[in-house]
């Protein structure tokens, strides 16, 4: 069955600092795996698509790795904003690419 | 920037009754999809749609479900007669075209409730 898990499921962090937010997938045929950020109440936006041949891909503050083999995945947010404070789901596609399989988030909370 | 816009925000309907819910997709987008969100559960994927035709579905997409694109702009779902369980918020989706590599731009979502 395809299903996606994050890890943790919530994370309280200071302004500033890093933290990094973990994803097993289990989708078959693989295509790519997404990283969104949803906003209480909002659609979820996206911050990266990596396919199975990338390894990691950056958008300003936000990296994300891909480990295909192990099929992991990681979301490093950098120098924290309160803004920051968000639902950041980890989303993977199959082959088709149609469908997006979600998982169910990990909520982060930025406090000053 | 073009977006992705759903209406109405929140509705309201009893049980049994119809609802539609629209969006209107991203001008040049040529793929459409449904996504719903329970309270405090993860996205599920409902139906995506391309050239007047429904292209995937799930488990979830029954007959109770219909989608539509009624003109050039706007891409309805259609509930034929809500239950409880059919309460959640709804999102909208288009992309410019359907491969796996394809950005999705969701709506900011209609919350639907079901009494």
């Amino acid at each position: 069955k395809n299903q996606v898990e994050q890890s943790p499921q919530s994370l309280i962090i200071l302004e500033g600092k890093n933290c990094t937010l973990q994803c097993n997938y289990t989708v078959s045929p693989f295509s790519n795996l997404r990283w969104y950020k949803q906003d209480t109440g909002r659609g979820p936006v996206s911050l990266t698509i990596m396919t199975f041949s990338e390894n990691t891909k950056s958008n300003g503050r936000y990296t994300a790795t891909l480990d295909a083999d192990t099929k992991q995945s990681s979301l490093h947010i950098t120098a924290s904003q309160l803004s920051d404070s968000a639902s950041y789901i980890c989303v993977a596609s199959n082959q088709a690419g149609t469908a997006l399989i979600f998982g169910k988030g990990t909520t982060l909370s930025v406090s000053s | 920037e073009p977006e992705v816009t759903q209406t109405p925000s929140h509705q309201v309907t009893q049980m049994g009754q119809e609802v539609i819910l629209r969006c209107v997709p991203i001008s040049n987008h040529l793929y459409f999809y449904w996504y719903r969100q329970i309270l405090g559960q993860k996205v599920e994927f409902l139906v995506s749609f391309y050239n007047n035709e429904i292209s995937e579905k799930s488990e979830i997409f029954d007959d109770q479900f219909s989608v539509e694109r009624p003109d050039g702009s706007n891409f309805t779902l259609k509930i034929r007669s809500t239950k409880l369980e059919d309460s959640a918020m709804y999102f909208c989706a288009s992309s410019e075209v359907g491969s796996g590599l394809s950005e999705q731009y969701f709506g900011p979502g209609t919350r639907l409730t079901v009494t």
